[in-house]
């Protein structure tokens, strides 16, 4: 069965700092691997994703994302954090070996202090 | 395209009342799915459809749930009869096979 992890709650990162958002999972097959972004009272908002070809994937707002096989990881990234990045931050896989269903992480809150 | 549309976004009902939220989804996205929030629970996926037939519904709590799409543009979840911890936001979210999900703004469910 798939599953995501996202060992860490809540990640706090001064403005202008470069900021990480981890992220692992599990899948038995080939994974297509995605994240988001949830802003207070609004649905989720889709930043990048993976499917395959280069590790490196870049999506929107600046942020990017490598894509680890051999640590099964997928941390999210941006070089410079800004005030207006704090929001909550889902993994999510989707496994084609095991039917269409997207699997989320439990989710990061991120702050970014002025 | 207006993305996925759903309704109503606040529901405030009483315990044992029928309530049922709408989503209208991306028009040619042949996966539909539903999801419901809370704080301690995070995101649970209740059921999924593929072309509008219900491929995954283990997720749904229990009978009081039911979900249908009767065509490619319009989905249903009822829940009957509510109860207060049922209170949650459910998501409606949307898309192609191999694409990603495309989520609407959520309906608040509030039961007393």
């Amino acid at each position: 069965a798939q599953s995501v992890a996202q060992p860490e709650d809540q990640v706090n990162v001064a403005e202008g700092n470069p900021l990480t958002v981890k992220c692992t999972y599990s899948v038995s097959g080939n994974p297509y691997l995605f994240w988001y972004v949830q802003y207070p009272n609004r649905g989720l908002q889709f930043l990048l994703k993976y499917i395959t070809g280069d590790n490196l994937v870049k999506g929107s707002y600046g942020f990017e994302a490598e894509f680890n096989k051999s640590q099964t990881s997928f941390h999210l990234k941006k070089p410079s954090a800004l005030v207006s990045d704090s929001a909550l931050y889902f993994c999510a896989v989707r496994d084609h070996n095991y039917g269409q269903n997207f699997v989320f992480g439990p989710g990061t809150r991120l702050s970014v202090l002025p | 395209d207006a993305g996925v549309i759903q309704s109503p976004r606040h529901e405030v009902t009483e315990m044992g009342q029928e309530v049922t939220l709408r989503c209208k989804p991306i028009s040619g996205h042949d996966y539909l799915f539903w999801y419901r929030q809370t704080m301690m629970r995070g995101l649970e996926l209740l059921i999924y459809f593929n072309n509008n037939v219900p491929i995954d519904d283990s997720g749904m709590p229990e009978d009081r749930f039911s979900a249908k799409m009767p065509n490619a543009s319009f989905s249903t979840l009822k829940i009957q009869p509510s109860e207060p911890r049922d209170s949650a936001v459910y998501f409606c979210a949307s898309s192609l096979y191999t694409g990603e999900l495309f989520f609407g703004e959520g309906s608040r469910l509030t039961v007393l």
